[in-house]
Parts: C-alpha cells; structure tokens; sequence
C-alpha cells in the first residue's frame, strides 16, 4: 500500500497523559500537513512541512503541541499533558508541490481518532 | 477561523437526482478543491480548480469557480446511494502555506 499511512488508529489516553502519533506519507510527497478534526466539523489545519522544514503552524497549536519531520519523511505529532479538549481526529496528509501556488491535491490518511478521558 | 463555508449544511435527495454544493471563501486563493470523506474515514481528493478556471469536469462531478464572487459550486449528476458523504470544499489561499477547510456539507443519497 502506497498511500498515507498514520498510527495509532485509535489512542485512549487519561487526561494529563502525553501522546504520540505518526505519519507516513507517500514517499515522494515533499509537502506534509497536520489537520485536527472534531465531530461535524471541517478538518483544521495545524501545521505543515515543506520537506523537514516546518514552515507554518496554526494557532490553534498551543505549546502543548509538538510536531517534528527530522528526515523529510515521516512525521510525529506529539501532545503533551493531554486536556479532554484535545479529543479529536487528527489527520495527516501529503501531497507533491514544485512551485508556489502549484497544484496542491492532498493525499489523507485514515486519522488517528484521539480520546483524552 | 476556517474561511470555507459551504452550503447546505446537509442534503437529502433520491437515488439518480443531482446535488448541488455550493462554497465560499474570503481571500484571493490559488486553487480551490473539493474533497469527500465517509464516516469516520481520511478525506479524498475529487476535483482541482484554478484560480485561473472557470469549469471543470470529472466523471459525474462538475465543478465551477467564480473568483469575483469568492464562491464556487459542485455538481454531482445522477446520484447513488454511494454518494453518500460529507462533502468539503478546501482553499489554499494566495500567499500562505495552509489549506483552508469549510465545515462541509453532509449529503445523504436514498436509495
């Protein structure tokens, strides 16, 4: 299988716990996205890697939030001292982009589901 | 804040009638996508649209994008009970990095 892979599928963890979650993406994709998803809503976005430079990251990741791409290949997501909050679907995703506002179709993985108890 | 925003929330029709979504956003962009996701499952890539595109076609999907009005629309022909999904529209904005998600619209095709 060639597509994006992510693991843990599902992580259950008690509040206060740290987590970690991995992504695999395709392996020539330069381009690396996180995404947080939550119960009816759209995904949003977290951060993203250009290679293994991480060249943006949301708001919405706190200090808490960690993310590393140390080869250009995969990439980890670490959450510290888990809140009930951070309950969600997080998805991964890659795509191949040569230039600047170039053809960016994202390629998912199935998520990692998320539940802080 | 997501700067997608699609309409209807949800949409109920029968097996073989069209679907029409519809999608706006805020900023200049480059592209605009749609993609679909079924229940608990990843999301997959349907359509690309440039800014520079008005239409295009895929198999039964047809999607337009207005730059003028920041909106843009996907039809989905003669639909199945396959069809069922969330559909979401996604935007990478002039100038940035991210993909910007709309908070989608949940399609359910009766069979």
């Amino acid at each position: 299988d060639t597509g994006v892979s992510q693991d843990p599928r599902h992580k259950i963890t008690k509040r206060g716990q740290n987590v970690t979650f991995r992504c695999d993406p395709i392996s020539e994709h330069n381009r690396l996205y996180w995404y947080r998803q939550t119960l009816g809503q759209g995904p949003e976005f977290l951060t993203y890697f250009q290679n293994e430079a991480q060249l943006e990251k949301s708001r919405l990741l706190s200090d808490r939030f960690s993310a590393e791409r140390p080869k250009g290949s995969f990439s980890t997501l670490e959450i510290q001292r888990t809140e009930q909050g951070d309950s969600a679907m997080y998805l991964c995703a890659s795509s191949l982009v040569f230039l600047a506002g170039g053809r960016n179709e994202q390629f998912f993985g199935p998520g990692t589901r998320l539940t802080v108890l | 804040s997501q700067q997608g925003e699609e309409d209807p929330q949800a949409l109920s029709i029968q097996e073989g009638e069209n679907a029409t979504m519809n999608c706006s956003y805020k900023t200049s962009i480059n592209n605009l996508q749609w993609y679909r996701q079924n229940s608990g499952r990843g999301l997959v890539h349907l359509i690309l649209i440039r800014s520079n595109e008005r239409e295009k076609h895929s198999g039964r999907l047809r999607v337009t994008l207005d730059t003028s009005k920041k909106s843009s629309s996907l039809l989905i022909t003669a639909s199945r009970a396959a069809d069922t999904a969330s559909y979401f529209c996604a935007t990478d904005p002039t100038g940035g990095f991210k993909t910007i998600f709309g908070a989608g619209t949940r399609l359910f095709v009766k069979a």
